[in-house]
C-alpha cells in the first residue's frame, strides 16, 4: 500500500478563493481523520469520519470549512473563502480500527493564504 | 485543560546517550500512543500501550504508563543523529470515541 495520499503536497493561493485539499486514505481502514498544525495551535482536529460518516466536526473552525468523504478512498477539505490565518499544515489521517492500532499519517499539504 | 503535555518541550543530546520524554494528560484514557515527526514531513506511529499496560518495548524504544499519575515516559536507547525530530504524545480517551488528542512535542535533537 502507498500509504496515505495528500494532494497538493504545496498550495499557495490568494485570500478570498477556494481551496480544495485531497486525501486518499490506506485501503479498508474504517477512520479518516483532518488535522491542522501549526507552531501556535499545534495539531488540531478539524474533524473525522467513519465508514465515510462525518462523526464529529466540532473542530472545524468555521463554516468557511467543510469537509466530504464521497467514498471510503477519498476524502476533501475545502475551505472557501480562504483567509490569511488558514495558512498552516493540513495533515490526513486514516486508521483501521477503533481500538487504537495508531494513525497513519499522509505528508500534509502546507497550505499558504497571502 | 490541554491533553497530551509534553516535557521537555526540548532536548539535545549526544549520539549514544539515552532520551527520555514525558507526557502528563488530564483524564482517563483507553490508550496512548507515541508519534514521531520529522521535519517537514507527517506523523510516524512510534508505540502504543493500553491503560491496562504499565511497560512496552519496541525495538530502542520504551514506553512507560503510569495511570495514577497520568503520565508516561518514551525512552529511546542509544540514540542516533537519525532520531533526531519532533516526538509527539497522543491520547485516546475513554470518552472520546476513536479520536486522539496529541500535546505540544518534544524537540529531540541528536548531535553526531
Amino acid at each position: 500500500d502507498a500509504g496515505v495520499i495528500q494532494s497538493p503536497r504545496h498550495e499557495v493561493t490568494e485570500m478570498g478563493q477556494e481551496v480544495t485539499l485531497r486525501c486518499k486514505p490506506i485501503s479498508g481502514h474504517d477512520y479518516l481523520f483532518w488535522y491542522r498544525q501549526t507552531m501556535m495551535r499545534g495539531l488540531e482536529l478539524l474533524i473525522y469520519f467513519n465508514n465515510n460518516v462525518p462523526i464529529d466536526d466540532s473542530g472545524m473552525p468555521e463554516d468557511r470549512f467543510s469537509a466530504k468523504m464521497p467514498n471510503a478512498s477519498f476524502s476533501t477539505l475545502k475551505i472557501q473563502p480562504s483567509e490569511p490565518r488558514d495558512s498552516a499544515v493540513y495533515f490526513c489521517a486514516s486508521s483501521a480500527d477503533r481500538v487504537g492500532y495508531g494513525y497513519t499519517f499522509g505528508s500534509g499539504t502546507r497550505l499558504t493564504v497571502v | 485543560s490541554q491533553q497530551g503535555e509534553e516535557d521537555p518541550q526540548a532536548l539535545s543530546i549526544q549520539e549514544g546517550e539515552n532520551a527520555t520524554m514525558n507526557c502528563s494528560y488530564k483524564t482517563s484514557i483507553n490508550n496512548l500512543q507515541w508519534y514521531r515527526q520529522n521535519s517537514g514531513r507527517g506523523l510516524v506511529h512510534l508505540i502504543l500501550i493500553r491503560s491496562n499496560e504499565r511497560e512496552k518495548h519496541s525495538g530502542r524504544l520504551r514506553v512507560t504508563l503510569d495511570t495514577s499519575k497520568k503520565s508516561s515516559s518514551l525512552l529511546i536507547t542509544a540514540s542516533r543523529a537519525a532520531d533526531t525530530a519532533s516526538y509527539f504524545c497522543a491520547t485516546e480517551r475513554e470518552t472520546s470515541g476513536s479520536r486522539l488528542t496529541f500535546g505540544e512535542g518534544t524537540q529531540l535533537t541528536v548531535n553526531p
